[in-house]
């Protein structure tokens, strides 16, 4: 099973700033790896998918990059509505489809 | 739009086999892989399992590997996760989720279902 690492657990910014988020593989997941927003009381909501694509009606200021086993979703700015918990997933090796403990971006 | 909608949890004792239920619309159902996911309370997310585009295929996470069937009715838009052997660690908020790519070209998650909520307590 593949385990996704995310740092750090929690990130403290003010609107504005810029947000690195980190998702590190036990082995390569090629280019197969998407982030998920999750917002309290909500479900989840795909952002990113292989590794740096957009998913249909995301804003440009969400970004994701990398390969193998290290990989990176960058908000540019902050606003408001970004202070949520993200995961990162991949689809190399599975089954099992295995999820990041996830970050959660804080005020 | 793309709609998922998730039925049948609630508060369930040991040992009870409830059967939830996700109906789908928007979105040509009988080309998508469906999944389930579960999320226990202030926990992160947990594949469960999901269904081929046709229903030639099913997966299951190994901690539900032998209670759990997946199944579907392409005919009425539905997929199903009938749980059996229920124990406290499987209390979650279950989502439906609908596969990325067409025809399992792409695993991961493009639209999710409201969630429901299954509690299991004696």
């Amino acid at each position: 099973e593949i385990v996704l690492t995310q740092s750090p657990a929690t990130l403290s910014l003010s609107p504005g700033e810029r947000a690195t988020l980190s998702c590190r593989a036990s082995q390569s997941v090629t280019r197969y790896l998407a982030w998920y927003q999750q917002k309290p009381g909500q479900a989840p909501r795909l952002l990113i998918y292989d590794a740096s694509n957009r998913a249909t009606g995301v804003p440009a200021r969400f970004s994701g990059s990398g390969s193998g086993t290290d990989f990176t979703l960058t908000i540019s700015s902050l606003e408001p509505e970004d202070f949520a918990v993200y995961y990162c997933q991949q689809r190399q090796h599975w089954p099992p489809l295995t999820f990041g403990g996830g970050t959660k971006v804080e005020i | 739009q793309v709609r998922l909608v998730e039925s049948g949890g609630g508060v369930v004792q040991p040992g009870m086999s409830p059967r939830l239920s996700c109906e789908v619309s928007g979105f040509t159902f009988s080309d998508y892989v469906i999944h389930w996911v579960r999320q226990a309370p202030g926990k992160g997310l947990e594949w469960v399992a999901c269904i081929w585009y046709d229903g030639s295929d099913k997966y299951y996470g190994e901690s539900v590997k032998g209670r759990f069937t997946i199944s579907r009715d392409n005919s009425k838009n539905r997929v199903y996760l009938q749980m059996d052997s229920l124990n406290a660690e499987d209390t979650a908020v279950y989502y439906c989720a609908k596969a990325g790519l067409i025809r399992g070209q792409g695993e991961f998650f493009d639209s999710w279902g409201q969630g429901t909520l299954v509690s299991v307590s004696s």
